[in-house]
């Protein structure tokens, strides 16, 4: 069964410095990927889609994926405070239904 | 902007009671999902529906159950609360078809007591 599992669980980092995340994922067939956020008491919004290896970049939002060594890594350019949530990874494959939500990293952005 | 809507935002009940949330979204997706997230915001699909399929987790416990009108619609009721219902469940939609972008509701926070 499929394994999603993100690293670090809370991270804090200054306004405008870079951020990093990760998440490495058990099912080496798995190719849709996806980084979701979630403000506290909001729902999801999906940041980033990314389905083949290589970079994905939507506007501050670049994902990493390189499924030879099972990872996925999300990096945030300039981050404000406004960045500060729960961050979440989701993996599937494209003939399954599900997605496979990871542990999330909580980031919170100070000024 | 919001295209799928839950309600409650937030609900009280006691052990044993009955409660059923709602959820809309207006996308003009085919495919409906509900998630259970813990304390812990660990997300976990429950359920996914469309028009010809009703896809369960296994590990869902029979007193849950989901209804649904119309593709627009899928409700999610919950048969005799236990405590360990307590979480925020959300509401997703999207296109049928592969492993399709999904878009969230914002969420109904359960508390039992």
């Amino acid at each position: 069964q499929q394994k999603v599992q993100q690293s670090p669980e809370s991270l804090t980092v200054s306004e405008g410095a870079m951020a990093s995340l990760n998440c490495t994922f058990s099912d080496r067939s798995s190719d849709n990927f996806r980084w979701y956020r979630q403000h506290s008491g909001k729902g999801l919004e999906v940041l980033v889609s990314i389905f083949s290896d290589g970079e994905k970049e939507e506007g501050s939002f670049t994902a990493h994926l390189n499924r030879a060594s099972l990872h996925v890594f999300l990096h945030i350019r300039e981050p404000q405070p406004s960045d500060s949530a729960l961050y979440l990874c989701a993996v599937s494959r494209d003939s399954g239904t599900y997605q496979r939500f990871g542990t999330g990293t909580k980031l919170q952005v100070v000024p | 902007e919001t295209a799928v809507f839950q309600t409650p935002n937030y609900h009280v009940t006691q052990v044993g009671n009955e409660v059923s949330f709602n959820c809309k979204q207006t996308l003009g997706h085919d495919t409906m999902y509900w998630y259970k997230q813990d304390s812990k915001k660990l997300l976990k699909i429950m359920f996914s529906y469309n028009n010809k399929q009703l896809i369960v987790n296994e590990t869902v416990p029979r007193r849950f159950s989901p209804q649904s009108s119309d593709k627009a619609h899928l409700n999610l009721r919950i048969k005799s609360v236990e405590p360990e219902d307590s979480a925020v469940y959300l509401c997703a939609s999207s296109f049928t078809g592969g492993a399709p972008e999904q878009y969230f509701g914002p969420g109904t926070r359960l508390t039992v007591l």
